[in-house]
């Protein structure tokens, strides 16, 4: 069945630096691929999605590309700040379920430290 | 705000209680589904509602009983829960067209059973 691997966390990163969760998927069709975050406390928010092969989402200084040959979603940001401190989930829907379930990763946490 | 409301949205309650979560939704939308998310654990879908009826219980124990009685609105009745049941509790909403299927999520009800 189709499913989202996820880079383990926790991510810790000093304030305006450089970063990456990466993303991996396994899903026959085409999906569309989401980043959700949660804040502490919070429910899940989407950040940004993509819904065709090199598409790239972008919201809030993040950005991720679909890319199809690699089969991958991987999250950046060039400048993290500490409000970026989250939990941050790639998902994807459609491909080969139906009825719009997400299939989730394991998610990710980000601890930024001024 | 996402659209998606949950209440309540703390809940502390004994294993022979019996209590309900309700969330509501004011998108239009014509899915809604239940997480869960405990500590440490990937986000689980419990149940899947389209067009108020049930297409998914991911063998959820039955001391969970959803309903769904119009698609604005979707219940999670408890009874008998386990302090292992202890949990975050999203719902979820989704306009289920093409394959786009972007979900909504409410801020979720931290529930917590002694």
């Amino acid at each position: 069945g189709d499913s989202v691997t996820q880079m383990e966390g926790p991510v810790t990163l000093s304030e305006e630096a450089f970063l990456t969760i990466n993303c991996t998927y396994t899903a026959t069709g085409y999906p569309s691929l989401f980043w959700y975050v949660q804040y502490p406390g919070e429910g899940l928010q989407l950040l940004l999605k993509a819904t065709k092969a090199d598409d790239k989402g972008s919201n809030k200084g993040f950005e991720a590309t679909y890319r199809k040959e690699t089969t991958s979603f991987h999250l950046e940001k060039g400048s993290v700040q500490v409000s970026d401190s989250a939990v941050y989930f790639c998902a994807l829907t459609g491909g080969s379920n139906q009825g719009g379930k997400l299939i989730f990763g394991q998610g990710t946490e980000l601890s930024v430290k001024p | 705000e996402t659209g998606v409301t949950q209440t309540p949205r703390h809940l502390v309650m004994g294993m022979t209680n019996k209590k309900s979560l309700k969330c509501e939704q004011h998108l239009g939308h014509n899915a809604m589904y239940w997480y869960k998310q405990s500590a440490k654990k990937p986000l689980e879908l419990m149940f899947v509602y389209n067009f108020k009826e049930q297409t998914e219980n991911n063998s959820v124990p039955s001391r969970f009983s959803p309903e769904c009685p119009n698609s604005s609105h979707l219940f999670l009745h408890l009874h008998t829960l386990q302090p292992e049941d202890s949990a975050l509790y999203l719902c979820a909403s989704c306009l289920l067209a093409g394959g786009n299927n972007e979900q909504f999520f409410g801020p979720g009800t931290r529930l917590t059973v002694l």
